[in-house]
C-alpha cells in the first residue's frame, strides 16, 4: 500500500501563519482529511473533503492540495492549537494515515 | 449527538484474542450510510487504520492485519466489535472507533471515542 509523508515537527510563532503538509501518491486521486489530537484526547476532525470544516471547528483552519501534496494551514496561531497533527486519505488498499506533525506555538 | 465509547480488557494474554465493543449513542447504527471503524495507535506512535463495516455486514480491513482481524456489528443493540487472534506486545496501542464517511473521493473519521487502552503482557 502506499504511505503519507508529513514532517515529524513544525513550529509557529503566536499569530503566524502555518502550513502543515502531507505528501503521497494516492493524494493524486483522493481528497485528504486532517486531525488535531492534543495530549491524552481522542483525535479531532478539522478539515475534511475539498475543504470542509466540522461544526466548531475555528475558521482559521483551512485545507488545500495540489498533485500529490495535502496542506492544512493555520492562520493565526493559537496557543490551544499546540498539538499533534495527523493526514488521512483513501488509498487503493483501503484506509492511510501520515506518521503525524508535532506543532509548537512559541 | 453521536457518541461512541469503547469497552472491553485493558489486559490481554499474548498469543490469546483481544475483543473490544464499541456502542453507539445518539444515532441509530442501521439508520445512515456511515461505516464503523477500529484505529489503532501504539505508544508514542502514530494512527493505524484497523478496518470498519456497515450495517449490513459488509466489512473492509487493513492489509497488513486482515489476517488477525474480524469486525462484526450488531443493529439490535447499536454496537460493533473488534476482535483481534494471536495478539503479541506489538499489539500494545489505544484502540479507537469512530464513525467513518467514504466515498470514491473520500474518507474521513467523525466523531471518535474517546478510546480504550489495551496492553499485550503475560
Amino acid at each position: 500500500s502506499s504511505e503519507l509523508i508529513q514532517d515529524p515537527a513544525v513550529s509557529v510563532a503566536l499569530g503566524q501563519t502555518v502550513r502543515i503538509t502531507c505528501q503521497g501518491d494516492s493524494l493524486r486521486s483522493y481528497y485528504v482529511s486532517w486531525y488535531q489530537q492534543k495530549p491524552g484526547q481522542a483525535p479531532l476532525l478539522v478539515i475534511y473533503g475539498k475543504n470542509n470544516r466540522p461544526s466548531g471547528i475555528p475558521d482559521r483552519f483551512s485545507g488545500s492540495s495540489s498533485g500529490n501534496t495535502g496542506s492544512l494551514t493555520i492562520s493565526g496561531a493559537q496557543a490551544e492549537d499546540e498539538a499533534d497533527y495527523y493526514c488521512n486519505s483513501r488509498d487503493s488498499s483501503g484506509v492511510i494515515f501520515g506518521g503525524g506533525t508535532k506543532l509548537t506555538v512559541l | 449527538q453521536l457518541q461512541l465509547q469503547e469497552s472491553g480488557p485493558g489486559l490481554v494474554r499474548p498469543s490469546e484474542t483481544l475483543s473490544l465493543t464499541c456502542t453507539v449513542s445518539g444515532d441509530s447504527i442501521s439508520a445512515s450510510s456511515f461505516y464503523w471503524a477500529w484505529i489503532r495507535q501504539p505508544p508514542g506512535g502514530g494512527l493505524e487504520w484497523i478496518g470498519s463495516i456497515y450495517y449490513s455486514g459488509r466489512s473492509d480491513y487493513s492489509p497488513s492485519l486482515k489476517s488477525r482481524v474480524t469486525i462484526s456489528v450488531d443493529t439490535f443493540t447499536n454496537q460493533f466489535s473488534l476482535t483481534l487472534n494471536n495478539v503479541t506486545a506489538a499489539d500494545t496501542a489505544v484502540y479507537y472507533c469512530a464513525r467513518r464517511e467514504w466515498s470514491g473521493l473520500y474518507n474521513w473519521f467523525d466523531p471518535w471515542g474517546q478510546g480504550t487502552q489495551v496492553t499485550v503482557s503475560s
